[in-house]
């Protein structure tokens, strides 16, 4: 069965500084790699699609088939990123598995 | 246009009784989801239905957890003989199709607690 690993659950930085949240996953094909985030007292929203390649908000996130893995990425943390990120997979039009998450705190 | 609503946003049931959750997903979004978020556990998968085809059920984790959409729209989630272990917050989202490339879209949300 698939599987979806944030192996942090809190991650704290400074405003400026680089941040990175890791995801992993198992599946032998090839899954739709997604994060979504959920801004304090917000619902759980988009983030960013590996098929899109897209970059959001200064986010970014690579899919490494080798390593399985679609670590989330942003150069400069600014406050406003504080929030719980998931990272998810789909199989076809199967529903999204999402990994326990992680908190992100960006300190001032 | 409005989202996906919920109702109610909060329910505290006692051990024993029956809850329905409400999801109103957005217009024309022919595949809903129901997920549960649990404190430290992430987002579960629930049920799913996509337009008229039967509903995949796999992910209820007992027999006291049903579910069903009417006309393709609203969906009721119903948990009989609530458990505390049921306490979570219950997630609906609704996509325009089923397929990797459609987004889903969240509602806010139904916090149950079991008292």
């Amino acid at each position: 069965a698939q599987r979806v690993t944030q192996p942090e659950k809190l991650l704290s930085v400074f405003k400026g500084a680089p941040v990175e949240l890791k995801c992993n996953y198992s599946y032998s094909g090839s899954p739709e790699l997604f994060w979504y985030v959920q801004y304090s007292r917000q619902r759980l929203q988009l983030l960013l699609r590996h098929i899109s390649r897209e970059s959001i908000k200064g986010f970014t996130a690579d899919l490494n088939k080798g390593e399985t893995s679609f670590h989330l990425k942003k150069p400069f943390a600014q406050e406003e990123d504080s929030a719980m990120y998931y990272c998810a997979l789909k199989i076809g039009a199967r529903q999204l598995t999402f990994g326990s998450g992680t908190q992100l705190t960006v300190l001032p | 246009g409005a989202g996906v609503s919920q109702s109610p946003s909060n329910k505290v049931t006692e051990k024993g009784k029956d809850v329905e959750l409400r999801c109103d997903p957005i217009s024309g979004h022919t595949a809903l989801y129901w997920y549960r978020q649990s404190l430290g556990q992430g987002l579960e998968f629930l049920i799913y239905f996509q337009g008229n085809s039967a509903p995949d059920k796999s992910g209820l984790p007992s027999d006291r957890f049903s579910a069903e959409r009417t006309g393709g729209s609203v969906s009721t989630l119903t948990i009989q003989r609530t458990q505390q272990e049921d306490s979570a917050v219950y997630l609906c989202a609704s996509s325009l199709n089923s397929g990797p490339y459609y987004e889903q879209y969240f509602g806010p949300g139904t916090r149950l607690t079991v008292t």
